[in-house]
């Protein structure tokens, strides 16, 4: 069974930083992309970054550039998403998904994390 | 930047049909997906690929393309049907891939 359990969200104060981390099982991790997607409470969806299966190939939604960085260990089987300068609206429940196996990026979800919540506050 | 629109809301009752569209101009290019999400879960992935059922969702979930529109249909809709439904997708330009989903759509049986 493919498990994707998320750690590391907390409360931290405005300009932090924050490593995320996403422990996989029940799947060859490192044959999948995978991804972090965000939600802010009472809000829609927001994809944050992808991940090659090497760690070698990265991509982010514009808004998160330069300020989350995504990476992954293979032979933990992790993936990462550290989070900088963290302001108020960043605080959202992240999780981390599953990329089907294919050659390239499906840039779509087969299976969700529960998520791990980010509050940003003073 | 490329932009997905849901309605807010659909409303049906049990055992009608329940249609929920996405809009958008890439996807006459793009394949569209759907996600449902229960309150305090994550989302589950209903349709792929426009049209496709990914193994364990009920039948009664389908899904269409029609130009720029698509559309996911619930028929004979259940009580546990009732939740947020989003759809995806994803423009590439060369080596650099944006996600996109739309802002969700609540679906209330009645």
């Amino acid at each position: 069974e493919v498990q994707l359990v998320e750690s590391g969200g907390a409360l931290v104060q405005p300009g932090g930083s924050l490593r995320l981390s996403c422990a996989a099982s029940g799947f060859t991790f490192s044959s999948h992309w995978m991804h972090w997607v965000r939600q802010a409470p009472g809000k829609g969806l927001v994809w944050v970054s992808q991940i090659n299966p090497e760690g070698t190939i990265t991509n982010y939604a514009d808004s998160f550039k330069g300020r989350f960085t995504i990476t992954r260990d293979n032979a933990k089987k992790l993936l990462f998403l550290e989070l900088s300068d963290l302001r108020a609206d960043d605080t959202a429940l992240y999780y981390c998904a599953r990329d089907p196996v294919g050659v390239g990026s499906s840039l779509y979800f087969e299976n969700w994390g529960q998520g791990t919540v980010v509050t940003v506050s003073s | 930047s490329q932009e997905l629109t849901q309605p807010p809301s659909v409303s049906v009752s049990p055992g009608l049909e329940a249609r929920i569209t996405c809009s958008g101009d890439s996807l006459p290019k793009q394949y569209a997906y759907w996600y449902q999400q229960k309150p305090g879960q994550p989302p589950v992935l209903v349709i792929y690929k426009d049209t496709k059922r990914p193994s364990g969702i009920p039948e009664r979930f389908s899904g269409s393309s029609s130009g720029t529109t698509v559309t996911l249909t619930i028929t004979g809709v259940q009580a546990e049907d009732e939740a947020d439904y989003y759809c995806q997708t994803a423009v590439t330009t060369g080596p650099h891939a944006e996600v996109i989903f739309g802002g969700g759509t609540k679906l209330t049986v009645l």
